[in-house]
């Protein structure tokens, strides 16, 4: 089964500074799909960015942008110029055919934006 | 485009009963997967319903089941409720189903069993 890691479980970063958030992740497939997704303390759970894994050039999406390397299996996800409605709980998620397309979530990093 | 609803938004049960939750889906959209949200377990895959028919089922026991109806909206059901299964329940839609298609979350039905 796969498995998706996020080993910070907690970050912070000032306003308008920069961050990182890891995810790794195991696989034996070569075609599956790698997603980032913010909760807010309202829950609802929104899709911040993707990326497919057939393409090399990362992905972005304003100020949010990944570091995908696929051989090291390694997606981290990069906020730029940090704001306060960026703290959340972001999640890193995977799927492929493999799993039947389900999303394997990481057990999340909460993030907090300082002024 | 209105987004995935879900209802009820907040549950109290009691352990043994039964408890039913619904998504619909966002217009056009024809799979609805639901997963489970616990502080101990994370985000868990609990099934998929595209068409009517369930096409994928994470690993939890019989007593949670689920249905598709035409119009795309779906329920889950728990029977026999116990403890653990205290959790935020998250539905989501996307257009067809398959791995380039976006899945879209509703806000969740926070279910709470005593």
């Amino acid at each position: 089964a796969q498995t998706v890691t996020q080993s910070q479980p907690e970050m912070s970063v000032q306003e308008a500074e920069t961050v990182t958030l890891s995810c790794t992740y195991d696989t034996s497939e070569s075609d599956y799909y790698l997603f980032w997704y913010k909760q807010p303390p309202s829950r609802q759970m929104i899709l911040v960015i993707r990326q497919e894994a057939y393409k090399q050039q990362n992905a972005t999406e304003n100020r949010f942008s990944v570091n995908f390397q696929k051989a090291a299996k390694s997606f981290s996800l990069k906020i730029s110029d940090s704001q306060l409605g960026d703290a959340a709980m972001y999640f890193c998620a995977y799927r492929s055919a493999d799993s039947g397309y389900a999303l394997n979530f990481g057990k999340g990093t909460s993030l907090l934006v300082t002024p | 485009k209105a987004g995935v609803t879900q209802t009820p938004r907040y549950l109290i049960k009691t352990r043994g009963q039964q408890v039913t939750l619904s998504c619909s889906p966002i217009s056009g959209h024809r799979s609805v997967s639901w997963y489970q949200q616990t502080p101990g377990q994370g985000l868990q895959f609990l099934f998929e319903y595209f068409s009517e028919t369930q096409r994928n089922k994470g690993n939890f026991p019989g007593r949670f089941s689920g249905r598709q109806f035409s119009n795309s909206r779906s329920e889950m059901n728990v029977s026999t409720l116990e403890l653990g299964d205290s959790a935020l329940y998250l539905c989501a839609s996307s257009l067809e189903q398959g791995g380039p298609y976006e899945q879209y979350f509703g806000p969740g039905t926070r279910l709470t069993v005593t």
